[in-house]
Protein backbone atom coordinates (compact mmCIF):
# COMPACT_ATOMS: atom_id res chain seq x y z
CA UNK A 1 0.00 0.00 0.00
CA UNK A 2 0.42 3.40 0.25
CA UNK A 3 2.08 3.78 -3.79
CA UNK A 4 2.50 7.41 -5.22
CA UNK A 5 2.95 7.47 -9.15
CA UNK A 6 4.31 10.70 -11.14
CA UNK A 7 4.10 11.25 -14.61
CA UNK A 8 5.64 11.69 -16.63
CA UNK A 9 8.79 10.31 -15.44
CA UNK A 10 11.13 12.13 -17.94
CA UNK A 11 10.60 15.26 -20.45
CA UNK A 12 12.62 17.43 -22.64
CA UNK A 13 11.44 20.52 -23.72
CA UNK A 14 12.07 24.17 -25.30
CA UNK A 15 12.82 26.84 -23.77
CA UNK A 16 10.04 28.85 -23.30
CA UNK A 17 7.27 26.27 -22.99
CA UNK A 18 5.32 24.57 -20.32
CA UNK A 19 5.63 21.48 -18.57
CA UNK A 20 2.66 19.75 -16.27
CA UNK A 21 3.99 17.24 -13.54
CA UNK A 22 1.64 14.69 -12.19
CA UNK A 23 1.54 13.41 -8.83
CA UNK A 24 -0.86 10.64 -7.86
CA UNK A 25 -1.61 8.60 -4.75
CA UNK A 26 -2.79 4.95 -6.02
CA UNK A 27 -3.98 3.62 -3.50
CA UNK A 28 -4.30 6.14 -0.85
CA UNK A 29 -5.95 9.50 -0.13
CA UNK A 30 -3.75 12.48 0.56
CA UNK A 31 -4.78 15.91 1.48
CA UNK A 32 -1.42 17.19 1.57
CA UNK A 33 1.08 16.43 -0.97
CA UNK A 34 4.53 17.69 -1.10
CA UNK A 35 6.68 18.71 -4.45
CA UNK A 36 11.00 18.22 -4.09
CA UNK A 37 13.20 19.66 -6.45
CA UNK A 38 16.86 17.55 -6.11
CA UNK A 39 20.03 18.33 -7.54
CA UNK A 40 22.79 16.18 -8.22
CA UNK A 41 24.66 14.59 -5.09
CA UNK A 42 22.44 16.83 -2.89
CA UNK A 43 19.37 16.08 -0.23
CA UNK A 44 15.71 17.03 -1.29
CA UNK A 45 14.87 20.68 -1.35
CA UNK A 46 10.65 21.16 -0.65
CA UNK A 47 9.76 23.44 -3.00
CA UNK A 48 6.12 23.83 -2.17
CA UNK A 49 3.56 21.81 0.02
CA UNK A 50 -0.15 20.95 -2.21
CA UNK A 51 -3.30 21.11 -0.37
CA UNK A 52 -6.26 19.82 -1.03
CA UNK A 53 -8.58 22.49 -2.08
CA UNK A 54 -6.97 25.46 -0.62
CA UNK A 55 -3.54 27.21 -2.24
CA UNK A 56 -0.31 25.39 -2.04
CA UNK A 57 2.35 27.05 0.26
CA UNK A 58 5.75 27.73 -1.09
CA UNK A 59 8.91 27.56 0.42
CA UNK A 60 11.13 30.44 0.50
CA UNK A 61 12.65 31.86 -2.62
CA UNK A 62 10.61 29.80 -5.05
CA UNK A 63 8.56 31.57 -7.21
CA UNK A 64 4.96 30.55 -7.20
CA UNK A 65 4.22 32.17 -10.54
CA UNK A 66 6.37 29.98 -12.10
CA UNK A 67 5.61 27.01 -10.50
CA UNK A 68 2.02 26.42 -10.46
CA UNK A 69 0.61 23.93 -8.04
CA UNK A 70 -3.09 22.60 -8.27
CA UNK A 71 -4.33 20.03 -6.11
CA UNK A 72 -7.56 19.86 -7.05
CA UNK A 73 -8.70 16.68 -6.19
CA UNK A 74 -7.69 13.92 -3.03
CA UNK A 75 -5.23 12.00 -4.93
CA UNK A 76 -4.08 14.05 -7.17
CA UNK A 77 -1.52 17.42 -7.52
CA UNK A 78 0.10 18.67 -10.27
CA UNK A 79 3.08 21.10 -10.80
CA UNK A 80 3.17 23.42 -13.83
CA UNK A 81 6.91 24.91 -14.45
CA UNK A 82 5.73 27.91 -16.73
CA UNK A 83 8.10 29.19 -19.60
CA UNK A 84 10.63 26.73 -18.63
CA UNK A 85 14.58 27.65 -18.68
CA UNK A 86 17.42 25.56 -18.60
CA UNK A 87 17.93 26.24 -15.32
CA UNK A 88 14.99 24.69 -14.37
CA UNK A 89 16.27 21.10 -15.60
CA UNK A 90 16.36 18.98 -12.51
CA UNK A 91 14.77 16.03 -10.84
CA UNK A 92 11.56 16.84 -9.52
CA UNK A 93 10.18 14.56 -6.94
CA UNK A 94 6.59 14.53 -5.37
CA UNK A 95 5.20 13.01 -1.95
CA UNK A 96 2.62 12.27 -0.37
CA UNK A 97 1.22 12.43 3.24
CA UNK A 98 -0.08 9.16 4.87
CA UNK A 99 -0.24 8.21 8.28
CA UNK A 100 2.35 10.85 9.66
CA UNK A 101 4.41 9.61 6.91
CA UNK A 102 5.32 10.49 3.37
CA UNK A 103 5.53 8.29 0.94
CA UNK A 104 7.43 9.48 -2.88
CA UNK A 105 6.83 9.32 -6.04
CA UNK A 106 9.45 8.09 -8.63
CA UNK A 107 10.38 11.34 -9.57
CA UNK A 108 10.41 13.09 -12.75
CA UNK A 109 13.26 14.10 -14.78
CA UNK A 110 13.60 17.53 -16.59
CA UNK A 111 15.17 18.80 -19.44
CA UNK A 112 15.27 22.11 -21.09
CA UNK A 113 17.30 22.76 -24.54
CA UNK B 1 16.95 26.02 7.53
CA UNK B 2 17.21 23.36 10.61
CA UNK B 3 18.79 19.97 9.42
CA UNK B 4 19.76 16.81 10.53
CA UNK B 5 23.03 15.33 11.12
CA UNK B 6 23.75 12.51 8.94
CA UNK B 7 27.13 10.30 9.83
CA UNK B 8 29.02 8.70 7.79
CA UNK B 9 28.30 10.45 4.47
CA UNK B 10 29.79 7.37 2.95
CA UNK B 11 30.37 4.02 3.24
CA UNK B 12 32.58 1.35 1.05
CA UNK B 13 31.54 -2.43 2.64
CA UNK B 14 32.15 -5.87 1.25
CA UNK B 15 29.48 -7.98 0.70
CA UNK B 16 27.94 -9.54 3.66
CA UNK B 17 29.30 -7.29 6.43
CA UNK B 18 26.89 -5.14 8.47
CA UNK B 19 26.52 -1.29 8.73
CA UNK B 20 25.35 1.35 10.78
CA UNK B 21 24.55 4.61 10.07
CA UNK B 22 22.70 7.32 12.09
CA UNK B 23 21.26 10.95 12.34
CA UNK B 24 21.23 13.50 15.31
CA UNK B 25 19.57 16.79 15.88
CA UNK B 26 19.53 19.83 18.61
CA UNK B 27 15.92 19.39 18.21
CA UNK B 28 13.41 17.20 19.05
CA UNK B 29 11.67 14.80 16.03
CA UNK B 30 8.22 12.77 16.75
CA UNK B 31 8.95 10.91 14.10
CA UNK B 32 11.61 9.44 12.22
CA UNK B 33 12.03 8.44 8.88
CA UNK B 34 14.44 6.19 6.99
CA UNK B 35 14.43 5.82 3.41
CA UNK B 36 16.66 4.68 0.38
CA UNK B 37 17.06 6.17 -2.95
CA UNK B 38 18.59 4.58 -5.62
CA UNK B 39 20.02 6.62 -9.27
CA UNK B 40 17.00 8.55 -11.01
CA UNK B 41 14.49 6.83 -8.75
CA UNK B 42 12.25 8.42 -6.30
CA UNK B 43 13.51 7.52 -2.26
CA UNK B 44 11.56 4.65 -0.81
CA UNK B 45 10.52 4.42 2.64
CA UNK B 46 12.69 1.82 4.92
CA UNK B 47 11.26 1.69 8.65
CA UNK B 48 9.17 4.72 10.23
CA UNK B 49 9.59 5.27 13.83
CA UNK B 50 6.73 6.72 15.66
CA UNK B 51 7.71 6.36 20.06
CA UNK B 52 11.07 7.79 21.33
CA UNK B 53 12.44 3.85 22.37
CA UNK B 54 10.89 2.49 19.88
CA UNK B 55 13.24 -0.53 17.92
CA UNK B 56 11.92 -1.65 14.66
CA UNK B 57 13.03 -4.00 11.86
CA UNK B 58 11.91 -4.81 8.54
CA UNK B 59 13.54 -7.57 7.10
CA UNK B 60 17.74 -7.21 7.46
CA UNK B 61 17.22 -3.56 8.43
CA UNK B 62 16.67 -2.42 12.14
CA UNK B 63 16.49 1.09 13.80
CA UNK B 64 15.92 3.34 16.30
CA UNK B 65 14.65 5.99 17.99
CA UNK B 66 16.28 7.44 19.96
CA UNK B 67 15.07 7.92 23.70
CA UNK B 68 16.19 11.54 23.84
CA UNK B 69 13.97 12.08 21.04
CA UNK B 70 17.14 13.96 19.10
CA UNK B 71 18.66 10.87 17.11
CA UNK B 72 17.84 7.76 15.29
CA UNK B 73 20.18 4.68 14.00
CA UNK B 74 19.84 2.56 10.92
CA UNK B 75 21.72 -0.89 11.02
CA UNK B 76 22.12 -2.92 8.00
CA UNK B 77 23.29 -6.48 8.75
CA UNK B 78 24.58 -8.98 6.15
CA UNK B 79 24.88 -6.74 3.09
CA UNK B 80 23.74 -7.39 -0.55
CA UNK B 81 24.99 -5.34 -3.71
CA UNK B 82 21.19 -4.51 -4.04
CA UNK B 83 21.41 -2.45 -0.55
CA UNK B 84 23.89 -0.11 -2.47
CA UNK B 85 22.42 3.48 -3.07
CA UNK B 86 21.87 6.69 -0.98
CA UNK B 87 20.17 6.27 2.54
CA UNK B 88 18.46 9.78 3.91
CA UNK B 89 17.01 10.07 7.17
CA UNK B 90 14.03 12.14 7.91
CA UNK B 91 12.39 13.69 10.14
CA UNK B 92 9.07 15.53 11.97
CA UNK B 93 9.30 18.22 14.62
CA UNK B 94 7.13 18.90 17.37
CA UNK B 95 4.44 21.45 16.50
CA UNK B 96 2.50 20.09 14.24
CA UNK B 97 4.57 20.69 10.54
CA UNK B 98 4.12 18.68 8.31
CA UNK B 99 7.30 19.80 6.63
CA UNK B 100 10.33 16.71 6.75
CA UNK B 101 13.81 17.57 8.13
CA UNK B 102 16.24 15.55 5.60
CA UNK B 103 19.78 14.76 6.64
CA UNK B 104 22.01 14.88 4.13
CA UNK B 105 22.02 11.51 2.78
CA UNK B 106 24.78 8.47 3.19
CA UNK B 107 26.24 6.85 -0.11
CA UNK B 108 26.21 2.85 0.62
CA UNK B 109 28.73 0.93 -2.06
CA UNK B 110 28.99 -2.71 -1.37
CA UNK B 111 31.93 -4.78 -3.27
CA UNK B 112 30.63 -8.50 -4.57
Amino acid sequence: GAVVSQHPSWVICKSGTSVKIECRSLDFQATTMFWYRQFPKQSLMLMATSNEGSKATYEQGVEKDKFLINHASLTLSTLTVTSAHPEDSSFYICSAKHQETQYFGPGTRLLVL
Amino acid sequence: GQQLNQSPQSMFIQEGEDVSMNCTSSSIFNTWLWYKQDPGEGPVLLIALYKAGELTSNGRLTAQFGITRKDSFLNISASIPSDVGIYFCAGLTQGGSEKLVFGKGMKLTVNP
